[in-house]
């Protein structure tokens, strides 16, 4: 089955620099990668997806990169800000399901 | 319009014990998935209802089971609850799109389920 692997586990960087998450999946088949901020306490919340189709998608400060050929997507966060501290969920949609990866804790220190 | 839904918000039970967890999708939408996430882990696929039935599942053993009704709400009910049952569980609801695809999930705040 689909395997969803995401790196780094952990990022702190300060605020206003950019903030870069990778994450790469296994299956050609997949074709739709959501991205999720999971912030304490609350459930996931969608904050920008690709669709196979496309290689690059961007809204305000948030932009999502995938690279079909290398099974690689990424997601980039520029001008950083303390509200945007949160875990990280990379997804893919194989099946009729989504396959996620292990999170990526994002710190911004102001 | 109100977004996803899910009561109750924490519970406790004891081992062997029986729980049932509820969901209300967000507005317009037909398809409920069920997630469980562990401390520290991302959320994993437990099953995924649609027009009242089971249309997909993921691994997990036939004590998890689930329903759905007419007005698209879900419960997820889980037997001979294990101390490994604790996590925060997850409802996802969509809509299919370009006939049956199930992409864009949209989650609820969860119940975190503590077993003791």
């Amino acid at each position: 089955g689909e395997n969803v692997e995401q790196h780094p586990s952990t990022l702190s960087v300060q605020e206003g620099d950019s903030a870069v998450i990778k994450c790469t999946y296994s299956d050609s088949a997949s074709n739709y990668f959501p991205w999720y901020k999971q912030e304490l306490g609350k459930g996931p919340q969608l904050i920008i997806d690709i669709r196979s189709n496309v290689g690059e998608k961007k809204d305000q400060r948030i932009a999502v990169t995938l690279n079909k050929t290398a099974k690689h997507f990424s997601l980039h966060i520029t001008e950083t800000q303390p509200e945007d501290s949160a875990v990280y969920f990379c997804a893919a949609f194989n099946t009729d399901k989504l396959i996620f990866g292990t999170g990526t804790r994002l710190q911004v220190f102001p | 319009d109100a977004g996803v839904t899910q009561s109750p918000t924490h519970l406790i039970k004891t081992r062997g014990q029986q729980v049932t967890l509820r969901c209300s999708p967000k507005s317009g939408h037909d398809t409920v998935s069920w997630y469980q996430q562990a401390l520290g882990q991302g959320p994993q696929f437990i099953f995924q209802y649609y027009e009242e039935e089971e249309r997909q599942r993921g691994n997990f053993p036939d004590r998890f089971s689930g329903h759905q009704f007419p007005n698209y709400s879900s419960e997820l009910n889980v037997n001979a609850l294990l101390l490994g049952d604790s996590a925060l569980y997850l409802c996802a609801s969509s809509a299919p799109v370009r006939g049956l695809v199930w992409e864009t999930q949209y989650f609820g705040p969860g119940t975190r389920l503590l077993v003791l």
